[in-house]
């Protein structure tokens, strides 16, 4: 069974039209990120979420935002879309506890983006 | 500076062949963690493994093998009597230090193609 589920699988949006992607989990994890991952590339971290904490990647892009109105769904708000933005977007969570313990990670299948 | 190296952009061996993926991280903490994950071409990041930096004990999962070495700084993995279903990118990546949440650095990943 999915455990983090992303919506849609695959996404096409017009240059400059605005586009929400959608994650959810079942895994109760506080813990949720966004990942960009370009054409042959490492993931790149957006931001996260931890609780209700918004922590933002220095060189993340005005453009990108996120919501995440309960624990289990986190969206992926892209104000304007340029092509460069066309990508994989993965989506994450983890169960995090304060120290040093490093939870694994459990991605999403992701949501290809095509802008047109 | 925090950065993994996967020398091998690409690899391609007959089934049955086996083969190992190389890693190499730098950090400064004295406590971090290693990971590697698999992402077959439907596009899901698999968890693998997850190994502290006081472990140094290698792992056997099946026909999966991991050697960790921190004299090298390396994080091997090495898959045995390799199959068809193992072709997949193959990240290894790094959680340095404390941090409020599992921020994982990931390397560019190793494309594996198995060929019957």
């Amino acid at each position: 069974d999915a455990m983090v589920i992303q919506n849609p699988r695959y996404q096409v949006t017009q240059f400059g039209k605005p586009v929400t992607l959608s994650c959810s989990q079942t895994l109760n994890h506080n813990v949720m990120y966004w990942y960009q991952q370009k054409s042959s590339q490492a993931p790149k971290l957006l931001f996260h979420y931890y609780d209700k904490d918004f922590n933002n990647e220095a060189d993340t892009p005005d453009n990108f935002q996120s919501r995440r109105p309960n624990t289990s769904f986190c969206f992926l708000d892209i104000r304007s879309p340029g092509l460069g933005d066309a990508a994989m977007y993965l989506c994450a969570t983890s169960r995090q506890t304060s120290g040093v313990t490093k939870n694994i990670q459990y991605f999403g299948a992701g949501t290809r983006l095509s802008v047109l | 500076a925090q950065k993994v190296t996967q020398a091998q952009t690409e690899i391609s061996v007959v089934e049955k062949e086996d083969v190992t993926l190389d890693c190499v991280y730098e950090t400064r903490d004295t406590t971090y963690y290693l990971f590697w994950y698999k992402q077959p071409p439907s596009g899901e990041l698999v968890f693998l493994i997850r190994r502290n930096s006081f472990d140094e004990q290698n792992e056997i999962s099946g026909r999966y093998s991991w050697n960790f070495q921190k004299s090298t700084s390396s994080f091997n993995f090495t898959i045995t009597a390799s199959q068809v279903v193992d072709s997949a990118v193959y990240f290894c990546a790094l959680s340095p230090g404390y941090s409020s949440a599992s921020k994982i650095i990931f390397g560019s990943g190793t494309r594996l193609s198995i060929r019957p």
